[in-house]
């Protein structure tokens, strides 16, 4: 089946350790995303890319790196820089170009303690 | 730059009740426009979308969303919800020709009770 795989689904972390988030996806889609989600603040784009080996800055990008070497994965690096990082992490894929349809994976929960 | 307002961040409702939840976006230019829900602990799935055509959409469990230009709104309703429908549910815009990204309204959170 295609789809998005995001793991784990649950990450407990020290503070001042860095975490990073696995997202697979096998929809051949070029386009990637990375979003946060926090209770009634809904989703915040974090990193986006369109292509391999290129990626842009979302809205909340600082504490945060990504790569995008293959296709298919896209992993998220929480930082020890991100000054809040508890928090639902949201992975989404599309064709390309303008969105027109996303695809989500089931997130991970990341809890920082 | 495009944004998008749910104004109502909890909806509770009785089983059989209609339901509406609110959408309105803010673009200069044309847009596309998506509702998303999520269950809970689980990824956004897409419940309908609006990209040309027809101003009202419906999805396969029910729901339907009118786009309407001039009040810029995107409004999801449902004649008679069930306590399944209970989720949370996300407004989204992007732009053609434009963005290359969606833009999340904050969420309303739909409570069915029985």
């Amino acid at each position: 089946d295609g789809g998005i795989t995001q793991s784990p689904k649950y990450l407990f972390r020290k503070e001042g350790q860095n975490v990073t988030l696995s997202c697979e996806q096998n929809l051949n889609h070029d386009a990637m995303y990375w979003y946060r989600q926090d209770p009634g603040q809904g989703l915040r784009l974090i990193y986006y890319s369109q292509i391999v080996n290129d990626f842009q800055k979302g809205d909340i990008a600082e504490g945060y790196s990504v790569s995008r070497e293959k296709k298919e994965s896209f992993p998220l690096t929480v930082t020890s820089a991100q000054k809040n990082p508890t928090a639902f992490y949201l992975c989404a894929s599309s064709i390309g170009g303008v969105v027109t349809e996303a695809f989500f994976g089931q997130g991970t929960r990341l809890t920082v303690v | 730059a495009q944004s998008v307002t749910q104004l109502d961040s909890q909806v509770p409702v009785f089983e059989e009740a209609p339901v509406e939840l609110r959408c309105n976006y803010s673009s200069s230019v044309s847009v596309y426009l998506f509702w998303y829900v999520q269950y809970p602990n689980q990824g956004l799935q897409l419940l309908l979308k609006y990209l040309s055509g027809s101003t009202l959409v419906e999805s396969i469990n029910g729901f339907e969303a009118e786009f309407n230009k001039s009040q810029t709104s995107f409004h999801l309703r449902k004649p008679s919800v069930h306590i399944s429908d209970t989720a949370e549910y996300f407004c989204a815009v992007s732009v053609p020709h434009n963005t290359d990204k969606l833009i999340f309204g904050t969420g309303t959170r739909l409570q069915v009770f029985p």
